[in-house]
């Protein structure tokens, strides 16, 4: 299995531009999550998804992120418009299923996002 | 809510030496525990898990016990190697909390 895919790997842009993180899960998992980590704030859970639909989004740092999942295979997570507080690593992580305390959260690569 | 408090880094060390890095956790219930490993540069790996109390994980030559009674789960390898540097988390997911709850994570360095 290819594992979890994130695109683009790195990302510079410029405040106010639109960026769009995407990434695929691995096959046959129904759990998909969005991360950012900081050195100032570590890893934080932005979204989780289960079986497609939104199920947790209080940690979407506020109005300028959203995030969707069109089907089991794709996700992407939007900033508009972005600042530089916004740059940091990105990761999205699926699983096989959510609401067990077994499951194994599967991380891609991350996006490092750099806003200037 | 779920917290996870670990050992803050860097934790520097020569090759062949003892390793642990001291996790502890907050949550209702008895939540699952993990460490992950993340290697300069690349996501999160699940390194190893316990699910209830006195369970040992392992993998790699590293352990770790979920110890109940002190809300424990530190992180030991008896000897260690250049190849194991990396950023350590310590993680609990319980079912009230749904997600899982890192801590900071420990920077660790070997020397050879």
């Amino acid at each position: 299995d290819a594992g979890v895919i994130q695109s683009p790997r790195h990302e510079v842009t410029e405040m106010g531009q639109e960026v769009t993180l995407r990434c695929k899960p691995i096959s046959g998992h129904n759990s998909l999550f969005w991360y950012r980590q900081t050195m100032m704030r570590g890893l934080e859970l932005l979204i989780y998804f289960n079986n497609n639909v939104p199920i947790d989004d209080s940690g979407m740092p506020e109005d300028r992120f959203s995030a969707k999942m069109p089907n089991a295979s794709f996700s992407t997570l939007k900033i508009q418009p972005s600042e530089p507080r916004d740059s940091a690593v990105y990761f999205c992580a699926s699983s096989l299923t959510s609401g067990s305390s077994t499951d194994t959260q599967y991380f891609g690569p991350g996006t490092r996002l750099t806003v200037l | 809510g779920d917290s996870v408090t670990q050992m803050e880094g860097p934790v520097t060390l020569s090759e062949e030496a003892f390793l642990t890095i001291n996790c502890t956790y907050t949550a209702t219930g008895y939540p699952s525990l993990f460490w992950y490993v993340q290697y300069p540069g690349e996501g999160l790996q699940l390194l190893l898990k316990a699910t209830k109390a006195d369970d040992k994980g392992s993998n790699k030559g590293f352990e770790a016990t979920y110890r109940k009674e002190t809300t424990s789960f530190h992180l030991e390898k008896g000897s260690v190697q250049v190849s194991d540097s990396a950023v350590y988390f310590c993680a609990s997911y319980s079912g009230s909390a749904r997600q899982l709850t890192f801590g900071s994570g420990t920077q660790l360095t070997v020397l050879p």
